[in-house]
């Protein structure tokens, strides 16, 4: 399995762009990278996955770039609702999902 | 899609003593997984069905531990002789394998378990 590396925490004030960057240097021809988000006392939630290039949904981007050996999530404008665990992933649909310790996000007024 | 859902949502037991947390997938999910999480950690992968088979078992799975997925729909999972150390959150998650896209897994809020 892909072993990631994040930051253990970050801090950011409100309304600016967040960019959360994991390493994988093992990934695998058949590896997505997935991101999700955990508040405290609940499961995490799915934010966003890619392959490679650039992905975009309604509240993340993801940046992967052509050695796939690191991607960035992009998070923009946050608020402090965004104050959370964020986890990186890599793996194929038959690996279950190995967590790290996640970056922990603390966004300030 | 009224998302995945476990009972209970807190326990609170002595050692020694047996304990059952149920999990509801999303309907038509046919993934279903089991996680343990203590605090300040990610969680630990522990078991993992697809339809009514168990797939695979973690290490962290020892034999006090079992689970079931009767019929492909809901899971239970069940501790004997529960021990201090077995206190942490217990996630379960869902998904649908389809066609080539990678997973996406959606998890439930968690059942809290506390042995004393």
């Amino acid at each position: 399995l892909a072993k990631t590396t994040q930051p253990i925490s970050m801090d950011s004030y409100e309304g600016q762009e967040v960019n959360i960057t994991c390493s994988h240097n093992n990934i695998a021809t058949n590896d997505y990278i997935t991101w999700y988000q955990q508040f405290p006392s609940q499961g995490p939630r799915f934010i966003i996955q890619g392959y490679k290039t650039k992905v975009t949904n309604e509240v993340a981007s993801l940046f992967i770039p052509a050695d796939r050996k690191s991607s960035t999530l992009s998070l923009p404008r946050v608020s402090l609702s965004d104050t959370a665990v964020y986890y990186c992933l890599v793996g194929d649909r038959n690996t279950p999902l190995v967590f790290g310790k996640g970056t922990r996000l603390s966004v300030i007024a | 899609d009224t998302g995945v859902s476990q009972d209970p949502r807190h326990k609170i037991t002595k050692r020694g003593q047996n304990v059952t947390f149920r999990c509801d997938p999303i309907s038509e999910h046919n993934r279903l997984y089991w996680y343990r999480q203590t605090l300040g950690q990610g969680p630990e992968f522990l078991t993992y069905f697809q339809n009514e088979a168990q797939l695979e078992k973690s290490r962290l799975l020892s034999d006090r531990f079992s689970a079931e997925r009767p019929k492909g729909s809901f899971s239970t999972l069940e501790i004997q002789r529960t021990e201090q150390g077995d206190s942490a959150m217990y996630l379960c998650a869902s998904s649908l394998t389809l066609g080539l896209a990678g997973y996406e897994q959606y998890f439930g809020p968690g059942t809290r378990l506390t042995v004393t």
